[in-house]
């Protein structure tokens, strides 16, 4: 069964230009996580979606940060503009609601530099 | 507020040694879940292990080994005989009572080398 796949694996851009990364879920998982990680403040969710709703955005940085499920089989994360500050690696997670046995498996990260 | 301390950010040992990995979590809630992840050099999350609040059974799985202990918040991770291929950063997560289908908080994650 294939992974949660992240889209680009890395991308590196210049500061205010428009950065999308991508995510599509595990088949069959309903929730989706989008994640960030840095060195100065480690891994940090960003925003979630149950079925497809946004659950909890309190971790979106600003208003340059935002997140969309248009379907159960995609997200995107855009950030415009971009700025060197979000320089990190971006990963996307998703789960399936199960009882006692569901858990999320993280993508490969998006390495994102903004020069 | 959930809060999750690995106080631990690096360790070296030599192959063959066990080492543990100390993980001591804070939460209000009193159904909660507590997860180990696996960051290798590679970059890539992997999920290692899962423990609801209500099953407090040490689990060993090959040479891994985990101790959870409500008394004082902590969920261990024991690597025995530890091979090159450990050398990762590890990290301990807490989540609330939907487990692994709402926000994971992390620990800052534990680096560990293991040398030849």
């Amino acid at each position: 069964d294939a992974g949660v796949i992240q889209s680009p694996r890395h991308e590196v851009t210049e500061m205010g230009q428009e950065v999308t990364l991508r995510c599509k879920p595990i088949s069959g998982h309903n929730s989706l996580f989008w994640y960030r990680q840095t060195m100065m403040r480690g891994l940090e969710l960003l925003i979630y979606f149950n079925n497809n709703v946004p659950i909890d955005d309190s971790g979106m940085p600003e208003d340059r940060f935002s997140a969309k499920m248009p379907n159960a089989s995609f997200s995107t994360l855009k950030i415009q503009p971009s700025e060197p500050r979000d320089s990190a690696v971006y990963f996307c997670a998703s789960s399936r609601y199960s009882g006692d046995t569901d858990t999320q498996y993280f993508g490969p990260g998006t390495r994102l530099t903004v020069l | 507020a959930q809060k999750v301390t690995q106080a631990q950010t690096e360790i070296s040992v030599v192959e063959k040694e066990d080492v543990t990995l100390d993980c001591v979590y804070e939460t209000r809630d009193t159904t909660y879940y507590l997860f180990w992840y696996k960051q290798p050099p590679s970059g890539e999350l992997v999920f290692l292990i899962r423990r609801n609040s209500f099953d407090e059974q040490n689990e060993i799985s090959g040479r891994y080994s985990w101790n959870f202990q409500k008394s004082t918040s902590s969920f261990n991770f024991t690597i025995t005989a530890s091979q090159v291929v450990d050398s990762a950063v590890y990290f301990c997560a807490l989540s609330g009572d939907q487990g692994g289908s709402e926000k994971l908080v992390f620990g800052k994650g534990m680096k560990l080398t293991v040398n030849p």
